[in-house]
Order: structure tokens, then C-alpha cells, then sequence
């Protein structure tokens, strides 16, 4: 089946800094979804970007699918940014999200 | 337009015993998905249902099931109840090949 992995798995960062997370994966995908799981385990959407380029805020999420990576930025980080950060993809016909193992990120005030 | 619901959201139960969890999609949506995610294995895809039928099934054993409404509320049932199934079970739901969107959760623990 497909293959998704999150890098780096932990990131500790000091508010207002910047951050880059990266999602690759093995194989074509038409659906691709960032998700931010909250602390008490709801995963809250983020992007649904299975290619190009979204922003909102101080987020902003690029996929390029021909190269089968996807990057998310996070620009002057927050305290309230700390959590684990999911990729999630599917193949088309799949019907089912195969997700990476996350980036734990923590945002130190 | 209310979110996804699950209930309970909570719930201990011993080794042996079987149990149900309930899932209520947005308003609208007709695909259900249930997934399992444990701090070893992650988020893990168990079941998706359209239409009040099951069109793809995860790696679990038999002893998870699940079933869909015809107002696309969706349970998902285990039985025989083992240590290593505590987890938290989240279900989402979506339009057709579209977006999909989560809920709370339902944190089962297995004594």
C-alpha cells in the first residue's frame, strides 16, 4: 500500500519562530489533508490540498503531487501551535486515508 | 452546520465484554469512516461506508464490525474485547471523494 512520511518527527521551536513540516508518499494521490490533533485527540482540519498552493493565516500548505511531497509552514509560532501535526492521503478508488506517523511540534514561550 | 458528533465519548470496559460506538456525520454527507489510533500502530483506517454499504474494509480482525443507517449514521461494534484494542476510535465523514472531516473521538480503555 502507500508509504506517508512525516519529517522531523519532533521539533522544538521558541514562539515567533518559523517551521517547516514535510509529507512524502509513495505513490499518486487525489486526495491530500493536513490535519492539527488537538489535546484532546480531535484532528482539526487544516488544509485540504492534494495539490498547489493554500494559505490561511499564518499557515500556509504547498503540495506538489508530480513530486509526491507536500510542506506545511507555520510563520511566527505560537504557543497554541504545540500539538502533533498529521499527513493524510489518498489514492483515487482508495476510499480510505492512509496517514503519517506526525510531527511533534512544541512551541516553548 | 453542526460537526461530526460520536458517542460516548468516553468508556472502560473489561476484557471479554463487547461494545458500540455511534458516529453522527454532517448533515448531508452519506460516506463514513472509521479509523483507530493507538500510540503504536497511529491512526489506522478500519471501515468506510456510503449508502449503507461497507466499500472497503482495514487489516482488523473479524471482531470489528460496523453498519450504517439509512440516515448515514454509522456504529461500529467489538466484540470479545482484548487489552489491545483501548484506543481512541475516530470517525469522519465526507461528501463524495472530497474533504474529510473528524470528530471528538471515542476513547475506549480495556481492563
Amino acid at each position: 500500500g502507500i508509504q506517508v512520511e512525516q519529517s522531523p518527527p519532533d521539533l522544538i521551536l521558541q514562539e515567533g519562530a518559523n517551521s517547516t513540516l514535510r509529507c512524502n508518499f509513495s505513490d499518486s494521490v487525489n486526495n491530500l489533508q493536513w490535519f492539527h490533533q488537538n489535546p484532546w485527540g480531535q484532528l482539526i482540519n487544516l488544509f485540504y490540498i492534494p495539490s498547489g498552493t493554500k494559505q490561511n493565516g499564518r499557515l500556509s500548505a504547498t503540495t506538489v503531487a508530480t513530486e509526491r511531497y507536500s510542506l506545511l509552514y507555520i510563520s511566527s509560532s505560537q504557543t497554541t501551535d504545540s500539538g502533533v501535526y498529521f499527513c493524510a492521503v489518498e489514492r483515487l478508488g482508495a476510499q480510505k486515508l492512509v496517514f503519517g506517523q506526525g510531527t511533534r511540534l512544541t512551541i516553548n514561550p | 452546520k453542526a460537526g461530526v458528533t460520536q458517542t460516548p465519548r468516553y468508556l472502560i470496559k473489561t476484557r471479554g465484554q463487547q461494545v458500540t460506538l455511534s458516529c453522527s456525520p454532517i448533515s448531508g454527507h452519506r460516506s463514513v469512516s472509521w479509523y483507530q489510533q493507538t500510540p503504536g500502530q497511529g491512526l489506522q483506517f478500519l471501515f468506510e461506508y456510503f449508502s449503507e454499504t461497507q466499500r472497503n474494509k482495514g487489516n482488523f480482525p473479524g471482531r470489528f464490525s460496523g453498519r450504517q443507517f439509512s440516515n448515514s449514521r454509522s456504529e461500529m461494534n467489538v466484540s470479545t474485547l482484548e487489552l489491545g484494542d483501548s484506543a481512541l476510535y475516530l470517525c469522519a465523514s465526507s461528501l463524495l471523494r472530497s474533504e474529510q472531516y473528524f470528530g471528538p473521538g471515542t476513547r475506549l480503555t480495556v481492563t
